[in-house]
């Protein structure tokens, strides 16, 4: 069955440097998030892209944030300068036309 | 805005149990109510939904009805297994200009005891 893969599964970065997460969507699938998890809390929304572009995104996605679909498979989250406060579980998900998504199993992200 | 409240846990349960993990939710409009759930170490995975009032969305039997009186989606199964033993997020969905960005809630730890 066609999955979401997302990697690395935990990187663990210093504070003040570039981070990139890696997502591989489902082939067919044409909408894209990035969701983040901290422990013990909610998930919550980051940023939606459809159509090679941002469709929408959250308070929390601020300019430290972008994604990028480079090649027409991956989907990439670059946080330009990592807090502590970004250590979370970051999940990508896509979905088709309709109103599932579908998730990876996340990347663990610690940033000392 | 939309919430999703579930009920803490962990919940912990010998097996054979009868489990029921409650959630309920405030939204504008007539959201879906899902259920997600997540295994060790792996992705959140869609347990089952429902869309309109009274559905019963059911699956690996779990089941949830779509209560709109109470705006509750409580999850049942009537005796659990050791490998149900996971994380389950209750989410509504609401469409929003062809937006579908679930609303997840906490999160429910059970473990199942054998």
């Amino acid at each position: 069955e066609p999955e979401v893969t997302q990697t690395p599964s935990h990187q663990v970065t210093q504070m003040g440097q570039e981070v990139i997460l890696r997502c591989v969507p489902i082939s067919n699938h044409l909408y894209f998030y990035w969701y983040r998890q901290i422990l013990g809390q909610k998930v919550e929304f980051l940023v939606s892209f459809y159509n090679n572009e941002i469709s929408e995104k959250s308070e929390i996605f601020d300019d430290q944030f972008s994604v990028e679909r480079p090649d027409g498979s991956n989907f990439t989250l670059k946080i330009r300068s990592t807090k502590l406060e970004d250590s979370a579980m970051y999940f990508c998900a896509s979905r088709p036309q309709g109103n599932i998504q579908y998730f990876g199993a996340g990347t663990r992200l610690s940033v000392l | 805005g939309n919430s999703v409240t579930q009920m803490e846990g962990p919940v912990t349960l010998s097996e054979e149990a009868f489990l029921t993990i409650n959630c309920t939710y405030t939204a504008t409009g007539y959201p879906s109510l899902f259920w997600y759930v997540q295994y060790p170490g792996e992705g959140l995975q869609l347990l089952l939904k429902a869309t309109k009032a009274d559905d019963k969305g059911s699956n690996k039997g779990f089941e949830a009805t779509y209560r709109k009186e109470t705006t509750s989606f409580h999850l049942e199964k009537g005796s659990v297994q050791v490998s149900d033993s996971a994380v389950y997020f209750c989410a509504l969905s609401a469409s929003s200009g062809g937006s579908y960005i679930p609303t997840f809630g906490r999160g429910t730890s059970l473990i199942v005891h054998p």
